[in-house]
């Protein structure tokens, strides 16, 4: 199993431009979850997911769009990027049963300038 | 509310030394998780809390989850260089279908 997979690794955007991160999972987890880590920081809730078809926010959703069309996948959606947004994001995923324990993928290193 | 705070933020120890993050919440907590983040790299969970005053212990690392269960902490014995990393609290919301992560404790050490 490759587990949490995310693209790109790195990725420098100008203001105002957009892009997607991808985040795949292979272990048929129901659900999935955005985070993003400013330096020194904990990590913060974006967006989540319990299941195909259904997401929700989290504590810091402005900024950012997500789906989920399928079980494997949650991409996340950058629109008009601003410097605020400069983070590595996480993507996770965690099964339905105890003790839930989240699996993640290595990040993405965005810089907005 | 549902914020969980961890002390300290840095700590810096001999190799060998002990080392203890404390996580503290003014609310009760239905549970927690720790999770183990080295540089560069990402979290890794190490395990979850979930009964009043529960200890686990893990090699030379010890987990307590207070009384009350409004505060958690992690212990490691005797540390190694290995053990360099950011250690995360996370209290479970709605289960633990949701976490929500406190600031971390950056641990470093001196071989």
């Amino acid at each position: 199993n490759a587990g949490v997979t995310q693209t790109p690794k790195f990725r420098i955007l100008k203001i105002g431009q957009s892009m997607t991160l991808q985040c795949t999972q292979d272990m048929n987890h129901n659900y999935m979850y955005w985070y993003r880590q400013d330096p020194g920081m904990g990590l913060k809730l974006i967006y989540y997911s319990v299941g195909a078809g259904i997401t929700d926010k989290g504590e810091v959703p402005n900024g950012y769009n997500v789906s989920r069309s399928t079980t494997e996948d949650f991409p996340l959606r950058l629109e008009l990027a601003a410097p605020s947004q400069t983070s590595v994001y996480f993507c996770a995923s965690t099964g339905r049963a105890a003790p839930y324990e989240q699996y993640f993928g290595p990040g993405t290193r965005l810089t907005v300038t | 509310g549902q914020q969980v705070m961890q002390i300290p933020q840095y700590q810096h120890v001999q190799e060998g030394e002990d080392f203890t993050t404390y996580c503290n919440s003014s609310t009760t907590l239905s549970n927690i998780q720790w999770y183990k983040q080295r540089p560069g790299g990402h979290p890794v969970f190490l395990i979850q809390l979930v009964k009043s005053g529960e200890v686990k212990k893990q090699k030379r690392l010890t987990f307590q989850f207070g009384e009350a269960k409004k505060n958690s902490s992690l212990h490691i014995t005797a540390t190694q260089t290995t053990d360099v990393g950011t250690y995360f609290c996370a209290r479970g919301i709605q289960g633990a279908q949701k976490l929500v992560f406190g600031q971390g404790t950056r641990l470093t050490i001196n071989p």
